[in-house]
């Protein structure tokens, strides 16, 4: 298994939209969270970071973090053709410090 | 600042030739990685530095070494390059402000034949 799983892709939605991208970890030692937005052909950039249960909101941005069940969500509201890119999740474990173990990405489509 | 940079961008090399990957970073950052990109792959880490002095193994270092030349640079070394290796290669550096940020440099393309 491996250890942050998500889904490839694509996922497709209408301008406008809510964007729901899905990351699931196999560590339940694991205490730090990330998303990275990775446009074709350039480096990943971090949009979002969550370290504990619940929501995290920056602007059109939302992580949602349950430890319980090891998962974490991104949410992209009233998405734009410009949130066209693939989502990295990222995970960070306890005795791993720094290293980040990061999941394969979803590739999001934003159709106009 | 021009942050996290990589020479080359593109390279092609052929199979058994060497060659060294240049990042250098001036945000003062002690931590520094070398990941590389597949296509499904997503990222995997090659070899990194906590601080300037050390080196450690990643997910991936077989092939490879480092050296972390100075606090600002870090390089990766392939000694006799494969088709397997043929990959995007990114470095990246870590400041701890709350956030554990990495921060990306642009990559560099590596085609072996």
């Amino acid at each position: 298994q491996k250890e942050v799983e998500q889904n490839s892709g694509p996922l497709s939605v209408p301008e406008g939209a809510i964007a729901s991208l899905n990351c699931t970890y196999s560590d339940r030692v694991s205490q730090s969270f990330f998303w990275y937005r990775q446009y074709s052909g350039k480096s990943p950039e971090l949009i979002m970071s969550i370290y504990s249960n619940g929501d995290k909101e920056d602007g059109r941005f939302t992580a949602q973090l349950n430890k319980a069940s090891q998962y974490v969500s991104l949410l992209i509201r009233d998405s734009q053709p410009s949130d066209s890119a693939t989502y990295l999740c990222a995970v960070i474990t306890l005795g791993n410090t720094g290293k980040l173990i990061f999941g394969q990405g979803t590739t999001l489509q934003v159709k106009p | 600042n021009a942050g996290v940079t990589q020479t080359p961008k593109f390279q092609v090399l052929k199979t058994g030739q060497s060659m060294t990957l240049q990042c250098a970073q001036d945000m003062n950052h002690n931590s520094m990685y070398w990941y590389r990109q597949d296509p499904g792959m997503g990222l995997r880490l090659i070899y990194y530095s906590a601080s300037e002095g050390t080196t450690d193994k990643g997910e991936v270092p077989n092939g490879y070494n480092v050296s972390r030349l100075n606090k600002r640079e870090f390089s990766l070394r392939l000694e006799s390059a494969a088709p397997s290796q043929t990959s995007v290669y990114f470095c990246a550096s870590k400041v701890v402000t709350g956030q554990e940020t990495q921060y990306f440099g642009p990559g560099t393309r590596l085609l072996v034949l």
